[in-house]
């Protein structure tokens, strides 16, 4: 079954200790990114990759990390997570860069940071 | 930037229809998405609009003006199922959300 899946589902964590979402697809897309939902801002871009090794940053990227070593995975780092960094966390892949291309959404993660 | 914006509620009776509008003012534009979120889920595809005019999709139908900024997505013979959020995106090589659409179905 073609997905995107996300680990772990739900997590609360404390302030400062490092965290890592992990991001996996099976779709050989090239393209992947990641997204935080907060009530009443929508989903915001925070980091995304064209392809292996090639990550830039989106609208929101301060406080995170990515690394794109294979084209499959896409993990998010939270080197120091702060409370403000409690959100929904969403990521997507799509074929390429295309702007017609539909990006498809892993189930999302909830972090609570305390 | 982009600046994307569409009502914050709806409610409508099952059967009925209901318009969702979306507006919007950014500096590139290759497309628009829109996306139905239900609670606590991950947002799926709806529709995809790059030439001004209507798509239809069975029950879902949406519609582009380029030179006015404007979408909406229609939702015709409204069913419970249908209660989501509904999220207007525009793609300039980087997709802009807006802070989404609740739709509420009533029996």
């Amino acid at each position: 079954e073609a997905q995107v899946t996300q680990n772990p589902r739900y997590l609360i964590t404390v302030t400062g200790k490092k965290l890592t979402v992990t991001c996996s697809q099976n779709m050989n897309h090239e393209y992947m990114s990641w997204y935080r939902q907060d009530p009443g801002l929508g989903l915001r871009q925070i980091y995304y990759s064209m392809n292996v090794e090639v990550t830039d940053k989106g609208d929101v990227p301060e406080g995170y990390k990515v690394s794109r070593k294979e084209k499959r995975n896409f993990p998010l780092i939270l080197e120091s997570p702060s409370p403000n960094q409690t959100s929904l966390y969403f990521c997507a892949s799509s074929l390429d860069r295309g702007s017609y291309n539909e990006q498809f959404f892993g189930p999302g993660t909830r972090l609570t940071v305390l | 930037g982009q600046n994307i914006d569409q009502p914050t509620e709806m409610t409508a009776t099952e059967g009925a229809i209901v318009q969702i509008n979306c507006t919007y003012q950014t500096s590139g534009f290759n497309g628009l998405f829109w996306y139905q979120q239900h609670a606590g889920e991950a947002p799926t595809f709806l529709s995809y609009n790059v030439l001004d005019g209507l798509e239809e999709k069975g029950r879902f139908s949406s519609f582009l003006s380029r030179s006015k900024g404007y979408s909406y997505l229609l939702l015709k013979e409204l069913q419970m199922k249908d209660s989501a959020s509904y999220l207007c995106a525009v793609s300039d090589y980087k997709l802009s959300f807006g802070a989404g659409t609740t739709v509420t179905v009533r029996a």
